[in-house]
């Protein structure tokens, strides 16, 4: 089962940052936090990792709360191909550990 | 640099037929998963494999299903006497040994069963 816990869908205006909120709770010290998005019928796609401290790079910042309870993505910028559906996993790096898909969020950049 | 190659993209299998998808990983990866999502579901995990070595099957259903990762090739997915039920999108991902980004994915086979 997942281990986290996110909106099940969210909308924004295009241009506009998008912030979306996960909630893990029950994450443990080695666990990181992973996002990956899936926008329709493809494969999913790697956006960004991080463990403690606040992570960005040319997709995306990862702002992860002091007590690593939850995270948040930030898309700076929306554009309508960033429509997509967003999933927050944490897992340990490295290993033998699968990825864990939860259902996600959907996130609609409008007009 | 190729990324994950599937083929092929698109498989039409009647009941009872045999259906065989293929994943070549990224070069350099030598760890492969196989997750399955059925039309209007979440990413399910199927089974995770190394070169000759299945590490991982808790996914994969007890019958009709198996996998493999051979010392040369593809990973090749497998599905026996295939039912409607089977038809879903499959996807292959792979992982360098340091695994630091997480997984690369394929694009995806879609498979039909008429």
């Amino acid at each position: 089962d997942a281990k986290t816990t996110q909106p099940t869908s969210m909308d924004c205006a295009e241009g506009r940052a998008a912030n979306l909120p996960c909630n893990h709770s029950t994450i443990s010290g080695n666990e990181y936090v992973y996002w990956y998005r899936q926008i329709h019928s493809q494969g999913p796609q790697y956006i960004i990792h991080g463990l403690k401290n606040n992570e960005t790079n040319e997709m995306a910042s990862l702002i992860i709360t002091e007590d690593r309870k939850s995270s948040t993505l930030i898309l700076p910028h929306a554009t309508l191909r960033d429509t997509a559906v967003y999933y927050c996993i944490v897992r340990t790096q490295g290993g033998s550990e699968k990825l864990v898909f939860g259902k996600g969020t959907k996130l609609t950049v409008n007009p | 640099n190729a990324g994950v190659m599937q083929n092929p993209r698109h498989l039409v299998r009647r009941r009872g037929q045999e259906a065989r998808l293929r994943c070549s990983p990224m070069k350099g990866h030598s760890h492969v998963y196989w997750y399955r999502q059925l039309p209007e579901e979440g990413l399910k995990f199927m089974v995770y494999l190394q070169k000759e070595n299945i590490i991982d099957e808790s996914g994969m259903p007890k019958e009709r299903f198996s996998a493999e990762f051979p010392k040369e090739g593809p990973s090749i997915l497998r599905i026996q006497q295939v039912v409607r039920g089977d038809s879903a999108a499959y996807f292959c991902a792979s992982s360098p040994e340091s695994d630091s980004y997480g997984y690369t994915f394929g694009s995806g086979t879609r498979l039909t069963v008429v």
